[in-house]
């Protein structure tokens, strides 16, 4: 149980063009998604907070208007990352939390971006 | 605010030895900890955690953890190294709830040596 997949899990796309990156909760209803950017070699950084049916809560110095969540549902959340540049690419893992007052996040599988 | 060291960037240890990953916290608040492993191409997984009560804590394949808040430090140990365990290990801290999301140490690379 508790499973949360990712698409795509790659995609290569030309500088200026958006890309969107599904989260989904296989298994559960998750009220509380987190995205994360995870730069190679180095560790995870919380990029924001999504709440179902609310505006994302963005970590300080991540741009809102460059990375879009959307979480429209129980089971989906997704990240757009609107006019790319090659410093955006990286691993943007989502995890999904089980109820309000748990503890426990499941990760997915990761999304590997890269622009060109 | 939090944060996560973790304490050397790669560990080798040798298949059947004590295998010992370090890892201390910064919190404001009590801290809820856990471990997470991740597997080439693979998702996080979470090894184990602490949130309040016990504080030595087990998780999956033989890993263990203790809270010693006095040292504000939760190492990951697991008596006897196989070779399946290389992998990337991440210690994390969130505030109680964990609604705010976690906070990760950079992580370290364990290496088994046959």
């Amino acid at each position: 149980g508790a499973v949360v997949s990712q698409h795509p899990s790659r995609v290569i796309c030309k500088s200026g063009t958006s890309v969107k990156i599904e989260c989904r909760s296989l298994d559960f209803q998750a009220t509380t998604m987190f995205w994360y950017r995870q730069f190679p070699k180095q560790s995870l950084m919380l990029m924001a907070t999504s709440n179902e049916g609310s505006k994302a809560t963005y970590e300080q110095g991540v741009e809102k208007d460059k990375f879009l969540i959307n979480h429209a549902s129980l089971t989906l959340s997704t990240l757009t990352v609107t006019s790319a540049h090659p410093e955006d690419s990286s691993f943007y893992i989502c995890s999904a939390q089980v109820g309000t007052s748990t503890d426990t996040q499941y990760f997915g599988p990761g999304t590997r971006l890269t622009v060109l | 605010a939090q944060s996560v060291t973790q304490l050397g960037s790669h560990v080798s240890v040798s298949e059947g030895a004590l295998v010992l990953l370090r890892c201390n916290y910064s919190s404001s608040v009590p801290p809820y900890l856990f471990w997470y492993v991740q597997y080439p191409n693979q998702g996080l997984q979470l090894l184990l955690k602490y949130t309040t009560g016990a504080t030595l804590v087990k998780g999956i394949n033989g890993f263990e953890a203790e809270f010693k808040k006095s040292e504000t430090s939760f190492h990951l140990t697991k008596p006897s190294a196989h070779m399946s365990d290389a992998a990337e290990y991440f210690c994390a801290v969130s505030a109680p709830g964990g609604a705010d999301g976690l906070t990760f140490g950079k992580g370290t690379h364990l290496i088994i040596q046959p």
